[in-house]
């Protein structure tokens, strides 16, 4: 069974300061793919990253990063110089390395709030 | 705007209507999926399609009736719903051939069962 852990239901920060969202995963698969989504408030996720589990190395995206750690089962999402449009709910999700269409299992999720 | 558009935005309805969503795409995607999104819960899988046929029913009650007549769009037809069926119903797209290709949502439909 596969699963993910978004420990932090929400998250408030002032502009500017940095945020890290984590994320845990679980699953017995040996090959995955990870994706984070950010969900505005107008309803539709938007795609952010993917990443296979065979490629560990960090990602930077203008003030996005990301930190996958295969042997600590993690894949967090740094925002730095955080900006108001940055509100939002923040999704992790998985799914296996497979042919044909995905079978995505996500986090619960983490809302971000950030004050101007 | 993500190329999938999903009608109608909100819904209201009582235990004993039928109505269905329906769900767009014009990505040239071939495999579509329903999601629902509920407060107490994280986004749960319901169905999946890819090129038309249904490769996943995640356990759902059959009060859900999934139809997918070809890769550009797909329904959810709903009768006897019960109030904990109240929640956002997001559909999705993505190129089926395999599950590297992310997925493209719709704006949802907010279904409130009274």
């Amino acid at each position: 069974a596969q699963k993910v852990t978004q420990a932090q239901t929400e998250i408030s920060v002032v502009e500017k300061e940095d945020v890290t969202l984590d994320c845990v995963y679980e699953t017995r698969d040996t090959t995955y793919y990870l994706f984070w989504y950010k969900q505005p408030p107008s309803g539709e996720l938007v795609f952010l990253i993917r990443r296979n589990s065979f490629d560990e190395q960090n990602e930077i995206s203008g003030r996005y990063s990301w930190n996958f750690q295969k042997s600590t089962s993690s894949f967090n999402f740094t925002i730095t110089a955080s900006q108001v449009v940055d509100s939002a709910v923040y999704f992790c999700a998985l799914t296996p390395i497979i042919q044909g269409a995905q079978k995505l299992v996500f986090g619960q999720g983490t809302r971000l709030t950030i004050n101007p | 705007e993500t190329g999938v558009t999903q009608t109608p935005r909100h819904l209201v309805m009582g235990m004993t209507n039928k109505k269905s969503l329906k769900c767009e795409q014009h990505l040239g995607h071939n495999a579509m999926y329903w999601y629902k999104q509920s407060a107490k819960k994280p986004l749960e899988l319901m169905f999946v399609y890819n090129f038309k046929e249904q490769t996943e029913n995640n356990s759902v009650p059959s009060r859900f009736s999934p139809e997918c007549p070809n890769s550009s769009h797909l329904f959810l037809h709903l009768h006897t719903l019960q109030p904990e069926d109240s929640a956002l119903y997001l559909c999705a797209s993505s190129q089926g051939q395999a599950s590297s290709y992310e997925q493209y949502f719709g704006p949802g439909t907010r279904l409130t069962v009274t």
